[in-house]
């Protein structure tokens, strides 16, 4: 079991390019969770998808797009990279979600620095 | 919506003293709350949970927290630290409307020898 795992680990990107970080869990979770890390502010809810074929806005979603391409996948993507995207992202997962005070599992992160 | 505060940013405790890191929510329905604990470039990890059981939770590495409602707080406590304690402790809490969980800003524990 690998639990949630993250690609990449690190990336370094120039202003105005794209990526996806990739999310992947093998828990059979139904809820997954984007997340950005920055200092002084925990962690900030980007998007999250409660179940397969939904996602829905978090605190902070504005410069990002996400997909849940099936169960075990939840990508997040940045289409046109800002400096202030400069953060550390993790991605979590749970079986009920908070409606039912289900525990996250969160992966590892991905360190994104934005020049 | 939901939150949590997490009063000090940065705690200093010596090593075998007693830990307290403090969290208070506001929720209008019953929560759930949580605390993770964060290894420097390492993701979260469960350290306990509440969900409307026993008021005093025990977790992982001898770690507690017990809720108070009419204090509104969940204060998570050790009574003798350890330097394998060091680390980023976060409070979170959601309840039974909605599927978002809310974070605080972070407890860093530093442990003195």
């Amino acid at each position: 079991n690998a639990g949630v795992t993250q690609t990449p680990k690190f990336q370094v990107l120039k202003t105005g390019q794209s990526m996806t970080l990739q999310c992947a869990q093998d828990m059979n979770h139904n809820s997954m969770y984007w997340y950005r890390q920055d200092p002084g502010m925990g962690l900030r809810l980007i998007y999250y998808s409660a179940s397969e074929g939904t996602t829905d806005k978090g605190e902070v979603p504005n410069g990002y797009n996400v997909s849940r391409l099936n169960k075990r996948e939840f990508s997040l993507r940045l289409e046109s990279a800002a400096p202030s995207q400069t953060s550390v992202y993790f991605c979590a997962s749970s079986d009920l979600g908070g409606r039912a005070g289900d525990t996250q599992y969160f992966g590892p992160g991905t360190r994104l620095t934005v020049l | 919506a939901q939150s949590v505060t997490q009063l000090g940013s940065h705690v200093s405790v010596s090593e075998g003293a007693l830990v307290l890191l403090r969290c208070n929510y506001s929720s209008s329905v019953p929560p759930y709350l949580f605390w993770y604990v964060q290894y420097p470039n390492q993701g979260l990890q469960l350290l306990l949970k509440y969900t409307s059981a026993a008021t005093l939770v025990k977790g992982i590495n001898g770690f507690e927290a017990e809720f108070k409602k009419s204090e509104t707080s969940f204060h998570l406590t050790k009574p003798s630290a350890h330097m394998s304690d060091a680390a980023e402790y976060f409070c979170a809490v959601s309840d039974r409307t909605g599927n978002q969980f809310y974070f605080g800003t972070g407890t860093s524990l530093t442990v003195i020898p």
